[in-house]
This record gives structure tokens, C-alpha cells and sequence, in this order.
């Protein structure tokens, strides 16, 4: 089975700080993980994804995340955070079946 | 770039009537998803559709939701009679071929009264 656990589900930063936005997950296969951005009002933007490729994956807007499969872990960073940077983000799995296993969700606040 | 579309934004329903969400998926994209969010709760998967049949469906998606793909375009949910625990954000997912990544719509609210 698999699941996923955004490790906060608030995450208040001041603009031109750094973002760490924490994730781990379980699977039974090789995941694929992903990270998904929700503006207010808006749908689910895909921000990055990794599938076993290189474990530093860059995304879009300036962040990236590092997959450590030693700590199951798929966290969210960036170097410097920007007032538009707010925004509810969700860690993502899916193995074998395709489907969508979400996290619960961090709010980012700037 | 290619953008899932959805309608209606909203919905206003009462208890108990059918409801019809419908979604346009990227034009050469073949697998076709629908997932929830109720208001304060994380995103869960209701079903996935491929080759105009159901490939997986979650507990929740009970006799009273049905999704079909009518015309070769739209992607439908139905739901035959609404309950007030059916408030929430549908979003439609599509996905090409040879990867995994899902393209999500901007979603449907249903408010059921």
C-alpha cells in the first residue's frame, strides 16, 4: 500500500527566506512522487515530478526536491521564497496503478 | 500549452437531485481520472477510466456515481442523487500516453443543499 505524510500542515516563512516544505511516503513499488501546487481559487498545478532519474529534481518557479530513499523522504525546497509562493502544496505518489495517492497538504504562508 | 477544461465552475444543488460535472481532457490524452476534495480534507481519488471502461474505482465511488465519456471528448461524472456529503471540489485528472504526470482542471464546486 501506499501513502504519504505532508509532516506540516502550516508553514509560515518571511519573503526571501527559504522554503522547506517536508514529505514521506510509503510504497511497495518504485515510486513516482510528485509535487502539486494549489493557488487559492485555482486547480492543482504540477510544480516537479521524480521517476527515478536524477534524485535532485528542479521544478518550475524555483523549487526543487531531493528523493532520499533511505528516509522515504521527498521534500520541498527553495532558496528564497516570493510573496506569490503562497499557496497550498500537495506531495504526491502513485506506483503501478496510476492513481493519485495525496498528502493531507502544507499551507504555505509568505 | 493544452489546458483540462471543466464545467460548470460551480454547481448549487438540492438533496437528492442528479448532477452531471464535465470535463475536457487534452486532446490526445487517454486516461481520465476524478477526484475530490472536500472543503478542509486532502484530495482522494474517486475513479480512473481508460479505453471507455472503468480501470479502478475507490470505496467511495458507490452505485450512485457513473462516469462515461459520451461523445469521444467530454469526460462525465454523474451523480444519480445527491447527498449533502457530496459538497465538495471535483477535479478532473487526464493523462497521456507513456508517462504518468496528470493534468488536473481547475475543478467543479458542488454545494449540496
Amino acid at each position: 500500500a501506499q501513502s504519504v505524510t505532508q509532516l506540516d500542515s502550516h508553514v509560515s516563512v518571511s519573503e526571501g527566506t527559504p522554503v522547506l516544505l517536508r514529505c514521506n511516503y510509503s510504497s511497495s513499488y518504485s515510486p513516482s512522487l510528485f509535487w502539486y501546487v494549489q493557488h487559492p481559487n485555482k486547480g492543482l498545478q504540477l510544480l516537479l515530478k521524480y521517476t527515478s532519474a536524477a534524485t535532485l529534481v528542479k521544478g518550475i518557479n524555483g523549487f526543487e526536491a531531493e528523493f532520499k530513499k533511505s528516509e522515504t523522504s521527498f521534500h520541498l525546497t527553495k532558496p528564497s521564497a516570493h510573496m506569490s509562493d503562497a499557496a497550498e502544496y500537495f506531495c504526491v505518489v502513485t506506483s503501478g496503478t496510476y492513481k493519485y495517492i495525496f498528502g493531507t497538504g502544507t499551507r504555505l504562508k509568505v | 500549452e493544452p489546458e483540462v477544461t471543466q464545467t460548470p465552475s460551480h454547481q448549487v444543488t438540492q438533496m437528492g437531485q442528479e448532477v452531471i460535472l464535465r470535463c475536457v481532457p487534452i486532446s490526445n490524452h487517454l486516461y481520465f481520472y476524478w477526484y475530490r476534495q472536500i472543503l478542509g480534507q486532502k484530495v482522494e481519488f474517486l475513479v480512473s477510466f481508460y479505453n471507455n471502461e472503468i480501470s479502478e474505482k475507490s470505496e467511495i465511488f458507490d452505485d450512485q456515481f457513473s462516469v462515461e465519456r459520451p461523445d469521444g471528448s467530454n469526460f462525465t461524472l454523474k451523480i444519480r442523487s445527491t447527498k449533502l456529503e457530496d459538497s465538495a471540489m471535483y477535479f478532473c485528472a487526464t493523462q497521456g500516453p507513456f508517462t504518468d504526470t496528470q493534468y488536473f482542471g481547475p475543478g467543479t464546486r458542488l454545494t449540496v443543499l
